[in-house]
């Protein structure tokens, strides 16, 4: 069973700019989440998807952050623009149920 | 909100030891799992044990819920055990995990 899928793997941009990641989940997993882990710090969860629909995104910067998820499979993630603050690994997981998670190898973004 | 504190924050181990990581959380949780994050960091599923006790090799894990913590067992480390064991909990009503502060493991020849 191939697991979750994230591109880029690394990414290296200016502040100001725009940045875009891609997640593919686990084939059959109705439920997406993004979460941002910044150097030293667990993971925190910014969006929640179930199938196509948003169920959390309070955590969710929105004056710089969207995300989607086209036909309740794949998803993008977007922030422009972007902040010095927003350096960290970007991490895909998918879970089917009840709530175990599968997590892909995350993005590192790195704002300059 | 709910905090998630985990200890020690760091532990050096040689090759063969035992250890054990313990997990406070101040709230009522649905589910607890365990993670590992490998130096390179991919984010393992360790356990899911909102409570009980469960192992798998050498590992195991005892969650319980009443006093509100989870520990992890590691027996017989190796080199490959290094990394950060993250705790992760959700709360009851709703559907997402908080993941705790991490234990970084070093586990040396």
């Amino acid at each position: 069973e191939a697991g979750v899928a994230q591109s880029p793997r690394y990414k290296i941009i200016e502040k100001r700019q725009s940045v875009a990641f891609w997640c593919n989940p686990i084939s059959g997993h109705a439920t997406l989440y993004w979460y941002q882990q910044i150097l030293g710090q667990g993971p925190k969860l910014l969006i929640q998807f179930q199938n196509n629909g948003v169920v959390d995104d309070s955590q969710l910067p929105k004056d710089r952050f969207s995300a989607e998820r086209l036909k309740g499979v794949d998803s993008t993630l977007k922030i422009q623009p972007a902040k010095l603050e927003d350096s960290a690994v970007y991490l895909c997981a998918s879970s089917l149920a009840p709530l175990v998670q599968f997590f892909g190898p995350g993005t590192r973004l790195t704002v300059l | 909100g709910i905090q998630v504190e985990q200890s020690p924050p760091d532990l050096i181990l040689q090759e063969g030891a035992n250890s054990t990581l313990r997990c406070n959380f101040s709230d009522s949780v649905n589910n607890l799992q365990w993670f590992h994050q490998n130096p390179w960091g991919q984010l393992i599923n360790l356990f899911y044990i909102p409570s009980g006790t469960k192992q798998n090799g050498r590992l195991s894990a005892t969650t319980v819920a009443t006093e509100r913590y989870s520990l992890l067992y590691i027996s017989s480390s190796q080199t490959t055990d290094s990394g950060v064991y993250f705790c992760a909990v959700e709360l009851r009503g709703a559907n997402n995990l908080f993941f705790g502060t991490g234990t970084r493991l070093t586990v040396i020849p």
